[in-house]
């Protein structure tokens, strides 16, 4: 089956430390990746996407994030935790029977002082 | 400005009464799409829709109706709303209908069904 796991509920981290938050995926077929992120009270925010190509993937606010084929996921990561950084982040997968994406349960990113 | 705008952002109302959220987006995207929001449970789809006059069931569309008649417009549609219905909804749309793109996400709407 199809899936997406975010391991973690929360993660904790420092300000100005790096900060990691995982997603690994289950998917037929190439594997089309996506992380979105969520402020209270707003909508989901496009982040970073892997198609195809280099398996470090760069994208807004200084996020990246790293695919990793033989072990299935796609963490995400920033060499340095802002506060501004704490929101709800969502890893996807696109279900390549139907072009749908299939989401993790999202993972709480709380940045502390 | 680019954006997808829902109506209306908070809403409570009674089991049975009908309601319609709107969604529209100003980008001339093909793909669009409902989805809600619970605690603990992430997105999960309701309805997409490919293309106009094109609409497909997502995960969970029990009690949900969805029309595209024009582009730009995918309203939902709740017939009868129970309290199992409550929640935060969420209308996207994407360019091209394969989904290698982003999606573009509304503010999301407030659903309370007492």
């Amino acid at each position: 089956a199809q899936s997406v796991a975010q391991p973690e509920d929360q993660v904790n981290v420092a300000e100005g430390n790096p900060l990691t938050v995982k997603c690994t995926y289950s998917v037929s077929g190439n594997p089309y990746l996506f992380w979105y992120v969520q402020y209270p009270n707003r909508g989901l925010q496009f982040l970073l996407k892997y198609i195809t190509g280099d398996n470090l993937v760069k994208g807004s606010y200084g996020f990246e994030a790293e695919f990793n084929k033989s072990q299935t996921s796609f963490h995400l990561k920033k060499p340095s935790a802002l506060v501004s950084d704490s929101a709800l982040y969502f890893c996807a997968v696109r279900d390549n029977s139907n072009y749908q994406l299939i989401w993790g349960a999202g993972t709480k990113l709380i940045i502390k002082p | 400005e680019a954006q997808v705008t829902q109506n209306p952002r908070y809403l409570i109302t009674v089991t049975g009464k009908k309601l319609t959220v709107t969604c529209s987006q100003n980008m001339n995207h093909e793909y669009m799409s409902w989805y809600r929001q619970d605690p603990g449970l992430g997105l999960r789809q309701i309805y997409y829709s490919m293309n106009v006059e094109v609409t497909d069931k997502g995960d969970v569309p029990e009690g949900y109706k969805v029309s595209r008649k024009e582009k730009r417009n995918f309203p939902l549609i709740l017939e009868s709303p129970s309290p199992n219905q409550t929640s935060l909804y969420f209308c996207a749309s994407s360019p091209g209908d394969y989904l290698t793109g982003e999606l573009f996400f509304g503010e999301g709407s407030r659903l309370t069904v007492l």
